[in-house]
């Protein structure tokens, strides 16, 4: 079972758009973390969210925290062919140490 | 600065041989490493979860007897996998979490010949 619905899956834009990338659950996470992801190399952490409503901002990323803690959105401004890359959202369920992944996001940037 | 290190990068091996790789926490003391493979085009799976000195934790559907989990300190867990068929072939990626933040390494390509 699939605890965390990552949407969309696939995401081909042109230079200087905005998207937006979803994460969705029926559970509740005790933190939410967004990674990255090149091909042939290990996923690069860019954020944690754990309080409920949190917002965070790293350059032209803004990620936000649902207020209930079961689902989160990355928003991307502005984006470049730099920002190319799998994106992933994993959860950590309360009181277990593993992190629950999402799909992933395939996010291609045309220049 | 990198904060997991994962050795071999990449190894090819013959079928039926077994194959070692290494996971080390490099700033931080680690009780529990996490083991995950990753197929092409998909998202993380985790197989296991790695304790110091004890047993680790498999996965449902994870054959504990082929891939192997060896804890022995609080930098170092090693996964084996044991009798390499060419389907075990994939990228497997090993993690260490400090408090809510949970950091890979650089992940190991596993070709099986």
């Amino acid at each position: 079972t699939q605890l965390l619905e990552q949407s969309p899956q696939f995401l081909s834009i042109q230079e200087g758009e905005n998207l937006t990338v979803y994460c969705n659950s029926s559970s509740v996470f005790s933190s939410l973390q967004w990674y990255r992801q090149e091909p042939g190399e290990g996923p690069v952490l860019l954020v944690t969210v754990v309080t409920g409503g949190e917002v965070k901002k790293l350059k032209r990323l803004t990620f936000q925290f649902g207020d209930a803690r079961k689902d989160s959105s990355l928003h991307i401004t502005a984006a470049q062919p730099g920002d190319t890359g799998l994106y992933l959202c994993a959860g950590a369920v309360q009181g277990a140490q593993k992190l629950v992944f999402g799909q992933g996001t395939r996010l291609t940037i045309n220049p | 600065g990198a904060v997991v290190s994962q050795h071999p990068s990449r190894v090819i091996c013959k079928s039926g041989t077994s194959v070692k790789i290494e996971c080390r926490s490099l700033d931080f003391q680690a009780t529990t490493m996490f083991w995950y493979r990753q197929f092409p085009k998909q998202s993380l799976m985790l197989m296991a979860t790695s304790n110091e000195g004890s047993k680790a934790t498999y996965e449902q559907g994870v054959e504990k007897d082929k891939f192997l989990i060896n804890h022995a300190s609080l930098t170092l867990s090693t996964l084996t996998v044991t009798s390499a068929h060419p389907e075990d072939s994939s990228f497997y990626i090993c993690s260490v979490r400090h408090g809510h933040e949970q950091y890979f390494g650089p992940g190991t390509r596993l070709t099986v010949t």
